[in-house]
């Protein structure tokens, strides 16, 4: 079946510098979504990436799809401590009409020293 | 709108013990699914709902039961629990897919089982 892969698993940075995660999946997604998890808390949607090559921009944060729809990266400039959290990519697989499974990475965790 | 519910916050069952975890949401959602979240291994689809009177198999199905009798409501059933269901379970709801892309998902607050 379909797996998404996501690097790193950790990630320490010092408040102000900048932060990736990179994902990839193992088949051709038709798209891309991105989640963030606060600690505690529970997985909530940051944005959908679904043409080759698109870029989104959200203040901080930049989200990137490849050409070849089978990875998508996202990078945080100068952290704050209020990005500390898990973040994930998942990616669809189909089963019929209307019907699809999401796959998540294992998410990057992310932490940000003040 | 209250959004995605989940019920309870936190269980302790037993080896061997049943119980239904709950899940409603209040949007008019077609699409629900449930996720268990375990450290390290991200989020991993159980069993998922297209539609009511609809249900299909996730990733990883083996000790759980659904059913979707109304476009509200999607509980979880445990049949006999076992340590290694001891998770956070996650609930989640969309409005399904449109133009073949699935619609972002809406999580609930989750519940925390713990199976000794």
């Amino acid at each position: 079946g379909q797996q998404v892969m996501q690097i790193p698993q950790y990630q320490h940075v010092q408040e102000g510098e900048d932060f990736t995660t990179y994902c990839n999946s193992s088949t051709t997604l038709s798209n891309i979504q991105w989640y963030k998890q606060r600690p505690g808390g529970h997985p909530v949607f940051l944005i959908q990436l679904v043409k080759s090559g698109e870029v989104k921009k959200q203040k901080r944060l930049t989200f990137q799809f490849g050409e070849a729809k089978k990875n998508s990266s996202l990078h945080i400039t100068a952290t704050q401590t209020t990005d500390v959290g898990t973040y994930f990519c998942a990616g669809p697989s189909y089963s019929g009409a209307g019907s699809y499974q999401l796959t998540f990475g294992k998410g990057t965790k992310l932490s940000v020293i003040p | 709108n209250a959004g995605v519910t989940q019920t309870p916050k936190f269980q302790v069952l037993k080896t061997g013990q049943s119980m239904t975890l709950q899940c409603a949401q209040d949007m008019n959602h077609e699409y629900m699914s449930w996720y268990r979240q375990d450290p390290g291994m991200g989020l991993r689809l159980i069993h998922y709902s297209v539609g009511a009177g609809i249900t299909d198999q996730g990733e990883v199905p083996n000790g759980y039961n659904v059913s979707r009798s109304t476009t509200e409501d999607f509980p979880l059933r445990l049949l006999s629990a076992a340590p290694s269901q001891t998770s956070v379970y996650f609930c989640a709801s969309s409005y399904g897919a449109g133009s073949g892309n699935p619609y972002e998902q809406y999580f609930g607050p989750g519940t925390r089982l713990t199976v000794t």
